[in-house]
């Protein structure tokens, strides 16, 4: 079974560049999640869907950033306008609802100069 | 304030010795999970235990929920045993929103 694909693996931009991350789950999963991981911390979720709704987006700095998940699979998170502290590896995971396991992918590594 | 702190924040080990991790949180947790990342590699889940013990290999997870305290003891350490280990708590039944500790880096000399 394939895991969880992401894509780009790096990335580097100029501030105020636009950047798109995209994920693939793993198939049948309905509940996906990004999260932010800035160098030496732990991952802080930024959305999460549960098939094309999203749950909670709390997190997420709506001026900048926004997740699409149109058809309840695949997702792209875009940074409209990065800034410096932006910098940081974007992962995504995801799992079936009501199991307690989420499957990261490999992440994506944005660093904004 | 921080509601997962993990400790010690670093730790260096010969290969073979024991290693004890601490997790303590700070609201209500419904699960508690460990997580391993190597370095530039993903995250990989070891342990969902909500309460009790549970063993896989060398790793041992234990938490006591209603001290909202968790540790993972790694016996035997190998130097593959290197990477960041990370806990991590659920406070919504419903939600599965997970919050992560800064994490654990571990690093095991041959």
């Amino acid at each position: 079974e394939a895991g969880v694909t992401q894509s780009p693996r790096y990335a580097v931009l100029q501030e105020g560049q636009a950047v798109s991350f995209w994920c693939d789950p793993i198939s049948g999963h309905d509940t996906l999640y990004w999260y932010q991981q800035p160098r030496d911390q732990g991952p802080q979720l930024l959305v999460y869907f549960r098939d094309e709704a999203v749950i909670d987006n709390s997190q997420l700095p709506s001026d900048r950033f926004s997740a699409v998940r149109p058809k309840g699979t695949n997702s792209t998170l875009k940074i409209q306008s990065a800034k410096q502290g932006d910098t940081a590896t974007y992962l995504c995971a995801s799992s079936f609802t009501n199991q307690d396991t989420q499957y990261f992918g490999p992440g994506t590594r944005l660093l904004v100069l | 304030g921080q509601q997962v702190q993990q400790s010690p924040a670093s730790l260096v080990l010969q290969e073979g010795e024991n290693a004890e991790l601490q997790c303590n949180f700070s609201s209500t947790a419904t699960r508690l999970q460990w997580f391993y990342q190597h370095p530039g590699g993903r995250l990989v889940s070891l342990f969902y235990n909500p309460s009790g013990t549970k063993h896989t290999g060398r790793l041992t997870s234990t938490t006591v929920t209603n001290e909202r305290r968790g540790s993972l003891h790694i016996s035997s350490s190998q130097t593959t045993d290197s990477g960041t280990y990370f806990c991590a708590i659920d406070r919504d039944t419903n939600a599965y929103k997970v919050i992560f500790g800064k994490g654990t880096h571990l690093h095991v000399l041959p």
